[in-house]
């Protein structure tokens, strides 16, 4: 039972515009979300979080949303850097418990 | 404080051998997580630590997986037996859960690669 979701394995974007990547989950017990990113053979980079009680949560050019009802998470980045070309993780967590991660979107940023 | 620190970074075991994995997790950090990543997938949950108590144990972990944090510290995470299946990423992260804040780091990972 895959809890969190990943829909889109991979995106591409040009440098200088938005990047939108998404998440999916379904145990509407998770209240705490988190987005990390990662580069070949290197552990996750914490990025940014959010708690259910938000909607909202912004750090410089990262901004996380969040909907509860649909039960659906996003990760703005704005603008795009070809820095930021990487795999992204979205996980969840209920009350600080163990993180379930999805299966990361692979983010190509282009000149 | 340099963040999560794992030792080894790489680690290449033949088939049936032992292997032990330490992390030094961030230093005012109470709880500290284990994962493994293979490729293609998300880190996958095998256990975590409150202080020295091992509060969860994945139901998939084999028996061969045995995980400590005698003094609320470090830990050290042991694989009996090696398998090639256990080729992987095992990835350590230490959190210190905070009213609504809630962020977990990780740390390099160490690489295991059964022969």
């Amino acid at each position: 039972d895959q809890q969190v979701k990943q829909n889109s394995p991979s995106l591409s974007v040009q440098e200088g515009r938005i990047s939108i990547l998404n998440c999916d989950y379904t145990n509407s017990m998770f209240d705490y979300f988190l987005w990390y990113k990662k580069y070949p053979a290197e552990g996750p980079t914490f990025l940014i979080s959010i708690s259910s009680i938000k909607d909202k949560n912004e750090d410089g050019r990262f901004t996380v949303f969040l909907n509860k009802s649909a039960k659906h998470l996003s990760l703005h980045i704005v603008p795009s850097q070809p820095g930021d070309s990487a795999v992204y993780f979205c996980a969840a967590s209920v009350n600080t418990d163990k993180l379930i991660f999805g299966t990361g979107t692979r983010l190509q940023v282009f000149p | 404080d340099t963040g999560v620190s794992q030792d080894p970074r790489h680690k290449i075991t033949k088939r049936g051998q032992n292997v032990t994995f330490r992390c030094d997790p961030i230093s005012e950090h109470n709880r500290l997580y284990w994962y493994r990543q293979t490729l293609g997938q998300g880190p996958e949950f095998l256990t975590y630590f409150q202080n020295e108590a091992q509060l969860e144990k994945s139901r998939l972990l084999s028996d061969r997986f045995s995980a400590e944090r005698p003094k609320g510290s470090f830990s050290t995470l042991e694989i009996q037996r090696t398998e090639q299946g256990d080729s992987a990423m095992y990835l350590c992260a230490s959190s210190l859960p905070l009213g609504q804040e809630f962020e977990a780091f990780f740390g390099q990972g160490t690489r295991l690669t059964v022969v």
